[in-house]
């Protein structure tokens, strides 16, 4: 069945570092690919998504390539900051029903 | 902004009790999803749904069921709570959009406890 594998955490990185979080992704069809962010005492909220291959998301910094051949949707920011620290979610959603499939998480650690 | 609503932050209850977690959503999603998420686990779908009176099992419903009366509002239950229940509770809801990547909305969730 369909899953997503993301790098495990935690990460930890000094202010201003740059980020990576690897996501790779099993999937019958050609799903719609997201990243999630939870901050502490709250629930997830959406960071970005691609619908197609090659799509960029983008939102506050971050940025996700949707990359077909090699199946991954990698996060990247290039100057991490202290308000960054949260757990990361990697997820895919079939075009056949709306549900979400979520990878494990990776909490990241940003230190001042 | 979708506004989701988990009706307690916090909850404790005993071991056998009925449980009732509720969530509402205030922007008339068709969608609504019941999540528990553990360390090392992440998120696992209990249980939704796509309409008022409507349900489907997800990946985990064992000990779980659900109530969908009213559209804005869904409604988790443990029939007889058990200490490996203890875990965080996430209701979400989304638009309808097969084929649309309607993004879920999550509430702040409900962390229980059973004793």
């Amino acid at each position: 069945g369909d899953s997503v594998t993301q790098m495990e955490g935690p990460v930890t990185l000094s202010e201003e570092a740059f980020l990576t979080i690897n996501c790779t992704y099993t999937a019958t069809g050609y799903p719609s690919l997201f990243w999630y962010v939870q901050y502490p005492g709250e629930g997830l909220q959406l960071l970005l998504k691609a619908t197609k291959a090659d799509d960029k998301g983008s939102n506050k910094g971050f940025e996700a390539t949707y990359r077909k051949e090699t199946t991954s949707f990698h996060l990247e920011k290039g100057s991490v900051q202290v308000s960054d620290s949260a757990v990361y979610f990697c997820a895919l959603s079939e075009n056949r029903d709306d549900k979400i499939i979520f990878g494990k998480g990776t909490r990241l650690h940003i230190l001042p | 902004d979708v506004k989701v609503t988990q009706s307690s932050r916090y909850l404790v209850k005993r071991t056998g009790e009925k449980v009732f977690l509720e969530c509402v959503q205030d922007m008339d999603h068709e969608n609504m999803f019941w999540y528990r998420q553990d360390p090392g686990l992440g998120l696992r779908l209990i249980y939704f749904s796509y309409d008022v009176k409507m349900k489907e099992k997800g990946d985990i419903p064992e000990g779980y069921s659900v109530s969908r009366e009213k559209k804005e509002r869904f409604s988790l239950i443990l029939e007889s709570a058990s200490t490996n229940q203890t875990s965080m509770y996430l209701c979400a809801s989304s638009s309808l959009g097969v084929g649309l990547n309607q993004p879920q909305h999550f509430g702040d969730g409900t962390r229980l406890s059973i004793l």
